[in-house]
């Protein structure tokens, strides 16, 4: 079946740190691939897509790479702010371009970016 | 333009107790979706709803959980009578255009069962 796997958390790291969440998904066709974050206190925020292979979603720092050869949408980000603590989830829809589909998320990393 | 918005925040209910959720799309969306976040795990899919008619129920878990959306607004998730594993976050979503399928969450309610 569809499925997305992530890297364990949690994550803590340093301001300024180089941020990696690694995520793979299982899925037939092709899906639309996106990173959604939830902000303590808040609900779930769109942070980046992509919607085919090769294409690089990106936002607020933020960057990951739709890589169908590996299966994978990693997370990146150069420069970690203590802003930046939150859950990150990895999702996919596995039909993006037909009619509706469910949005199928993985299991969430949880970072902490300490001063 | 105001967000999904989700009704109560956090519910703290005991074993054998109703519960209704509410959640308030976006205005002009006529795709509503319901999931739910358990014991810190994926979320997971419960329904959609197309208007006021159920388009996919098949993430219900069971025939304690009964959605509706009367007049295609909002919706509700009635959770009767609620067990120890329901207790957990549900996300209610709204989208516009199939084709994009950009769904948009609410804050989510956090439910617990005692």
């Amino acid at each position: 079946g569809n499925s997305v796997t992530q890297m364990e958390g949690p994550v803590t790291l340093s301001e300024e740190a180089f941020l990696t969440i690694n995520c793979t998904y299982t899925a037939t066709g092709y899906p639309s691939l996106f990173w959604y974050v939830q902000y303590p206190g808040e609900g779930l925020q769109l942070l980046l897509k992509a919607t085919k292979a090769d294409d690089k979603g990106s936002n607020k720092g933020f960057e990951a790479t739709y890589r169908k050869e590996t299966t994978s949408f990693h997370l990146e980000k150069g420069s970690v702010q203590v802003s930046d603590s939150a859950v990150y989830f990895c999702a996919l829809i596995k039909n993006g371009w037909a009619s509706y589909d469910k949005v199928i998320f993985g299991p969430g990393t949880s970072l902490s970016v300490i001063p | 333009e105001a967000g999904v918005t989700q009704f109560p925040s956090h519910s703290v209910i005991e074993k054998g107790q109703t519960v209704t959720l509410r959640c308030d799309p976006i205005s002009g969306h006529d795709n509503l979706y319901w999931y739910r976040r358990v014991m810190g795990k994926e979320i997971k899919f419960l329904l959609h709803f197309v208007k006021e008619s159920k388009q996919d129920e098949s993430g219900m878990p069971n025939n304690r959980f009964l959605a509706e959306r009367t007049g295609g607004t909002y919706s509700t998730l009635k959770v009767q009578p609620a067990e120890l594993e329901d207790s957990g976050v549900y996300f209610c979503a709204s989208s516009q255009d199939l084709r994009v399928n950009e769904q948009f969450f609410g804050p989510g309610t956090r439910l617990t069962v005692l």
